[in-house]
């Protein structure tokens, strides 16, 4: 079945570093991907999203690029700021299942000043 | 205006209890879900509607049971709790096949 792998946590990093969280997905379709994060007390929110091979989905100087052949799904940052301290999901969703979300374990990142 | 919105955001009771958590979108998406987050923070789908219509019931426990009155309102009820149903849980909603929207959570407590 479909399943999401993400790095384990947590992350912790001083302020303006970069940031890599690393997911990989196991699917048999054609998924959608997605990064949801979480901040403490708080639902989820979609963070950034990709649809098909090669698309690369950014907000908020987050990026992440959907590689079939790696079947992966990085995180990225070039500078995190303390406010981005959360937890962030890694999540693929397959039309052929309803469009349910499959989540990956979530990575905590901590940004201390 | 809220989008996703879900009562209570608290509850806390006893095992055994029958209880029921709300759910209301007002984005006018067709297709609503709940989703269980656990302590280690781990999410899963438990149900879909579309339209009103059941399209995803995984393996939950047939003491849950949801009720979509109309397609802006999923409602989860669970009938005699036990403490291995604490957890926070997540409604939302989507356009098929588009991003999904969660509401605030509810955190669930049974003692």
């Amino acid at each position: 079945g479909n399943s999401v792998t993400q790095m384990e946590g947590p992350v912790t990093l001083s302020e303006e570093a970069f940031l890599t969280i690393n997911c990989t997905y196991t699917a048999t379709g054609y998924p959608s991907l997605f990064w949801y994060v979480q901040y403490p007390g708080e639902g989820l929110q979609l963070l950034l999203k990709a649809t098909k091979a090669d698309d690369k989905g950014s907000n908020k100087g987050f990026e992440a690029t959907y590689r079939k052949e790696t079947t992966s799904f990085h995180l990225e940052k070039g500078s995190v700021q303390v406010s981005d301290s959360a937890v962030y999901f890694c999540a693929l969703s397959d039309r052929n299942q309803g469009g349910k979300l499959i989540f990956g374990q979530g990575t905590e990142l901590s940004v201390k000043p | 205006d809220t989008a996703v919105s879900q009562t209570p955001k608290y509850l806390v009771t006893q095992m055994g209890n029958d209880k029921s958590i709300k759910c209301e979108q007002n984005l006018g998406h067709d297709t609503m879900y709940w989703y269980k987050q656990d302590s280690k923070k781990f999410l899963k789908i438990m149900f879909s509607y579309n339209n009103k219509e059941l399209i995803i019931n995984e393996t939950v426990p047939n003491r849950f049971s949801p009720k979509s009155p109309d397609k802006a309102h999923l409602n989860l009820h669970i009938n005699s709790l036990e403490l291995g149903d604490s957890a926070v849980y997540f409604c939302a909603s989507s356009q098929v096949e588009d991003e999904q929207y969660f509401g605030p959570g509810t955190r669930l407590t049974v003692t």
